[in-house]
């Protein structure tokens, strides 16, 4: 089956600290990829996504290329800020080939400290 | 508000009881997926709607467990005879007709079974 294999946690880095977190997926055809962000006391939130392989994703610095030789989708950004701190999981589905339900791996938490 | 909407936040009962949760999702909103997180991992699927259709149920959902979206709007997610394994909390998503691949999530519905 699908399945979703994020780098163990938790993550501490000080801050302006450049961060990868490893993601890496098993999946038939061809998946749709995601990063989601929890911050403390909040839902779930899309971060970014790529749909297909060499798509990069970005948004509030962050980026994601979707690697379909290494099967990887692994997420970056140059200069961490305290309000990075959070909870990031890796996830993917099979739309738009079917519906929008996400395979999530186990989340990777983060803390930037100033 | 418009985002979506869980009910109760945080649950406290005893082992044998039954409870429902609520879930609102977002005005328009036809598909609607509810997910189980315990500490430490990701979220896992358990079921999803559209509209008042029950497309797919997961393994996990044990016949304890039953969903209803009777409308196709709000849904009820109710375990009966609660055990302490089924502490978790309980996250509920919306997708729009047509999407994006996204899922709004709500900010869950915390079951604590003592």
């Amino acid at each position: 089956g699908n399945s979703v294999t994020q780098m163990e946690g938790p993550v501490t880095l000080s801050e302006e600290a450049f961060l990868t977190i490893n993601c890496t997926y098993t999946a038939t055809g061809y998946p749709s990829l995601f990063w989601y962000v929890q911050y403390p006391g909040e839902g779930l939130q899309l971060l970014l996504k790529a749909t297909k392989a060499d798509d990069k994703g970005s948004n509030k610095g962050f980026e994601a290329t979707y690697r379909k030789e290494t099967t990887s989708f692994h997420l970056e950004k140059g200069s961490v800020q305290v309000s990075d701190s959070a909870v990031y999981l890796c996830a993917l589905t099979k739309w738009p080939g079917g519906s929008e339900k996400l395979v999530f791996g186990k989340g990777t938490k983060l803390t930037v400290n100033p | 508000d418009t985002g979506v909407s869980q009910n109760p936040r945080h649950k406290i009962t005893k082992r044998g009881q039954n409870v429902t949760f609520r879930c609102d999702p977002i005005s328009e909103h036809n598909r609607l997926y509810w997910y189980r997180q315990t500490l430490g991992q990701g979220p896992e699927f358990l079921t999803y709607f559209q509209n008042e259709a029950q497309l797919e149920k997961s393994r996990l959902l044990s016949d304890r467990f039953s969903a209803e979206r009777p409308k196709g709007s709000f849904s009820t997610l109710e375990i009966q005879r609660t055990e302490q394994g089924d502490s978790a909390m309980y996250l509920c998503a919306s997708s729009p007709r047509g999407g994006t691949g996204e899922l709004f999530f709500g900010e869950g519905s915390r079951l604590t079974v003592l």
